[in-house]
């Protein structure tokens, strides 16, 4: 079936740090790939999303780009700030719209 | 404004009761959702609806009940059946447009105990 695999966090960096968390995929067909964020006690925000493979999402200087080859859709950010700790699901949806979400992984940037 | 609105942010129930959780949406979005969350883990989808007086179950149906009477609005009921009812619940809505790249929006989730 379908399912999102995400690497465990904690993630623990300084700021302006180089961020990288990785999110794998396994799904029949072409689903369409997602990045939410969630702070601490608040619902999921839409991050960044790509629809079809070499497609780059970006947003607020997260970037994801969708990699068939590898079934991958990794999120990066150059330099990561205090403001950006949170978790981070990577989910994906396919024919129904329904997400399916990875397990999320918090990020916790120090000054 | 827009958006996802649920209530209560904070609910306690007793064992044996029934609670229900509301979302409203005043987005004009087709579907809707409810997901639960455990701490320390991902989202699973509990019910789902793409059409007023229309549901499917999720993943995690069990114990749980909806109703889709309006567009708007898509009520959760945890009934005394769901034996670990204690998580956060996140309600979700998305306007379907034939693609499977549709944003899905949340609202703010509530939070229920059992006490």
């Amino acid at each position: 079936g379908n399912s999102v695999t995400q690497m465990e966090g904690p993630v623990t960096l300084s700021e302006e740090a180089f961020l990288t968390i990785n999110c794998t995929y396994t799904a029949t067909g072409y689903p369409s790939l997602f990045w939410y964020v969630q702070y601490p006690g608040e619902g999921l925000q839409l991050l960044l999303k790509a629809t079809k493979a070499d497609d780059k999402g970006s947003n607020k200087g997260f970037e994801a780009t969708y990699r068939k080859e590898t079934t991958s859709f990794h999120l990066e950010k150059g330099s990561v700030q205090v403001s950006d700790s949170a978790v981070y699901f990577c989910a994906l949806s396919y024919n129904t719209d329904k997400l399916i979400f990875g397990t999320g992984t918090r990020l916790q940037v120090f000054p | 404004d827009g958006g996802i609105t649920q209530s209560p942010k904070y609910l306690f129930r007793k064992e044996g009761q029934n609670v229900t959780l509301s979302c409203e949406q005043n987005l004009n979005h087709d579907a809707m959702y409810w997901y639960r969350q455990d701490p320390g883990q991902g989202l699973r989808l509990i019910y789902y609806s793409q059409i007023v007086n229309d549901f499917q179950k999720g993943d995690i149906a069990e114990g749980y009940s909806v109703s889709r009477e309006k567009k708007e609005s898509f009520p959760l009921t945890v009934t005394s059946a769901q034996k670990n009812p204690t998580a956060f619940y996140l309600c979700a809505s998305t306007k379907l447009q034939g693609n499977s790249g549709n944003t899905i929006y949340f609202g703010e989730g509530s939070w229920l105990t059992v006490v």
